[in-house]
């Protein structure tokens, strides 16, 4: 099975910061990687596909890169509405494994 | 617009069964491969079926493979899964996920999910 690493854990940010939070696979993906937000009590909410795609709806300030093994998202401007654990998963193979989350938390 | 509506969660004993339904409408089901992903209290995600849109073919992940059927009625634009044997480990809250129209794969709508407990 395809693992799927998150960096950090947790962080702490503030308003209008600058954000980005790597994911890692145990091996080359292409550009099979997605990305998701989760609010508490909530499901799940894909902001980014494909590896860059923009969900249609998502706003502007998230973005994403990467290919192969290692992949990025970026806040360009943290908003209140953002603060939330954010997944990334592969769909290279048919297990659609996840990272283990990322909780972005206010500083 | 979109929506999945998962039901049939509940508290079961070890060992015991359930089955989760998810109803889906405001899109063509029929054309869809469709998901079920789980989220142990506090815990992150995993994903846990997949059945092709013609229900052709199957998917597990391994900790549930032999205890677990997923399957779909798309003349009823819904989609199940079967847990038999349940076990304490299985407790979490069940997703339907829909596969979005383009490659590659990615969950473009989710349900509220369905809660599961498996507890004596």
């Amino acid at each position: 099975d395809i693992q799927m690493t998150q960096s950090p854990s947790s962080l702490s940010a503030s308003v209008g910061d600058r954000v980005t939070i790597t994911c890692r696979a145990s091996q080359s993906i292409s550009s099979y990687l997605n990305w998701y937000q989760q609010k508490p009590g909530n499901a799940p909410k894909l902001l980014i596909y494909a590896a860059s795609s923009l969900q249609s709806g998502v706003p502007s300030r998230f973005s994403g890169s990467g290919s192969g093994t290692d992949f990025t998202l970026t806040i360009s401007s943290l908003q209140p509405e953002d603060f939330a654990t954010y997944y990334c998963q592969q769909s290279y193979s048919l297990s659609c494994t996840f990272g283990q989350g990322t909780k972005l938390e206010i500083k | 617009q979109v929506q999945l509506v998962e039901s049939g969660g509940g508290v079961v004993q070890p060992g015991g069964s359930l089955r989760l339904s998810c109803a889906a409408s405001g899109f063509t089901f029929s054309i869809y491969g469709m998901h079920w992903v789980r989220q142990a209290p506090g815990k992150g995600l995993e994903w846990v079926a997949f059945m092709r849109y013609d229900g052709s073919n199957k998917y597990y992940v391994d900790s549930v493979k032999g205890r677990f059927t997923i399957s779909r009625d798309n003349s009823k634009n819904t989609l199940y899964l079967q847990m038999n044997s349940l076990r304490a480990e299985d407790t979490a809250v069940y997703y339907c996920a829909k596969e979005g129209s383009q490659l590659p794969k990615y969950f473009d709508y989710w349900g509220q999910g369905t809660l599961v407990t498996v507890s004596s």
